[in-house]
């Protein structure tokens, strides 16, 4: 079965500072891995997704993860933390059976600081 | 139209109750998708239907009943439920069943509140 695991419940950082988080999947085939957001009382929004045409993939809002076999990671940045970017981020994978099942890693709470 | 709409944003019942929770999506999208959310945690899925058709029940309890009346329509029932079902309810729609790749399009969800 195929996993995510995410690193760190929470983050914190300061606004004008980099993001990263963290994203490491578990996979006997390629997987299809994903980036949400999820803002307080809302639904989720997709940030950026995987699907092996390139390893760094750019996203949403200034978003970007890379793609690394070696370490079975799909790491989440962004260069400078805006205000706005506080929210829940959740990395997900998706099966590689006969329909779409995506599986959520448990979520980062990103907080920003003035 | 790249939305997924659901209804209603807020939904307070009784155990005794019967209620449905609507899904609402124009992109075309031939599978469905509803998730249950519960308060800091990731969204776990409940149903997929594909084309109408119900082809995923991840073991969920029957007094959550799905419905999909049309591609663009898809419905959930909610009947004698109990407190520990107070949930955000999400909805989702994706291009494809098969399509691995293919992300999946939420609606904003509705809080339901089971007293």
């Amino acid at each position: 079965a195929q996993s995510v695991t995410q690193l760190g419940s929470h983050v914190s950082v300061s606004e004008g500072a980099l993001v990263l988080l963290r994203c490491n999947y578990s996979s006997s085939v390629p997987p299809y891995l994903f980036w949400y957001v999820q803002y307080p009382n809302q639904g989720l929004q997709l940030l950026l997704k995987y699907t092996s045409a390139a390893t760094l993939v750019k996203g949403i809002n200034g978003f970007e993860a890379e793609f690394k076999k070696s370490e079975t990671s799909f790491h989440l940045t962004k260069p400078s933390a805006h205000m706005s970017d506080a929210a829940e981020y959740f990395c997900a994978v998706s099966n590689s059976g006969g329909y779409q099942k995506v599986t959520f890693g448990t979520g980062t709470k990103l907080q920003v600081i003035p | 139209d790249t939305e997924v709409t659901q209804t209603p944003k807020h939904l307070v019942m009784g155990m005794t109750n019967k209620k449905s929770l609507k899904c609402e999506q124009h992109m075309g999208h031939r599978a469905m998708y509803w998730y249950k959310q519960k308060a800091k945690k990731p969204p776990e899925l409940m149903f997929v239907y594909s084309y109408e058709k119900l082809s995923i029940n991840e073991s969920v309890p029957s007094r959550f009943s799905p419905e999909c009346p049309n591609s663009s329509l898809l419905n959930l029932h909610l009947h004698a439920l109990q407190p520990e079902d107070s949930a955000l309810y999400l909805c989702a729609s994706s291009q494809e069943r098969g399509q691995q790749n293919n992300e999946q399009f939420f609606g904003p969800g509705t809080r339901l509140t089971v007293l």
